[in-house]
């Protein structure tokens, strides 16, 4: 059963950089013809795509963060991570991992989310 | 950037009634919509892709339908672990993938 794990520190300076990772078990990143994607949820707001990559490296982000994101993926620890520059309050979420995708005649398609890990809440703050 | 909204806000619903819910999307996403299920504490979980396919474990008392840009989702009798925050997702055009605001089914 795929199941994602994120990690990561629960607290962050402002203008310092968010870390996380996500850890996949029960499939292999490298063999998945699948998206591996960010998703953070503000409190008490709604849900928003920060972005996602694929096994060889290719990522897409969310036009609205600005260049500030980075995601990185690691297949040969199954892990792929998240980084965020110059965070401000405005950073503060719950911060999930997911599978994005499916294979659809060779190509990724369908890009809904599933599933999704636990979530971790990343604060902001000095 | 297609923009996707929810309505109500909030439904107040009694157990075993009818519950719709809305989702508009700003252009067409034909069928490529998904609708996910949030409760306190825990992470979203997909409950229908393709507008109306059920996902692996949703009751068959969720159903979904329309395309283009107008979504409804209704839960035919509430049970007590429905009520939660609902979210509806485009995966037409993208970046961004995009979410409506949430709906909160809520104990009459």
């Amino acid at each position: 059963q795929l199941q994602l794990q994120v990690s990561g520190p629960g607290l962050v300076k402002p203008s310092e950089t968010l870390t996380l990772t996500c850890s996949v078990s029960g499939a292999s990143i490298e063999n998945s013809i699948k998206y591996w994607s960010w998703i953070r949820q503000a409190p008490g707001k709604g849900l928003e795509w920060i972005g996602a990559i694929v096994y060889t490296g290719s990522a897409y982000y969310n036009p609205a963060l600005r260049g500030r994101v980075t995601i990185s993926v690691d297949t040969s620890r199954n892990q792929f991570s998240l980084s965020v520059e110059s965070v401000t309050a405005a950073d503060t979420a719950v911060y999930y991992c997911a599978r994005q995708g499916e294979t659809v005649f060779g190509v990724i398609g369908n890009n809904y989310f599933d599933p999704w890990g636990q979530g971790t809440l990343v604060t902001v703050s000095s | 950037e297609v923009v996707m909204t929810q309505s109500p806000t909030t439904l107040s619903v009694s157990p075993g009634e009818r519950a719709t819910l809305s989702c508009r999307a700003s252009q067409s996403v034909r069928s490529n919509l998904a609708w996910y299920q949030q409760k306190p504490g825990q992470a979203p979980r997909l409950l229908i892709y393709g507008a109306s396919t059920r996902a692996t474990g949703t009751p068959a008392r969720f159903s979904g339908s329309g395309s283009g840009t107008e979504f409804t989702l209704t839960i035919s009798s509430l049970q007590s672990e429905d009520f939660a925050v609902y979210y509806c997702q485009q995966y037409t055009d993208w970046p961004p993938l995009t979410f409506g605001g949430g709906t909160k089914v809520e104990i009459k």
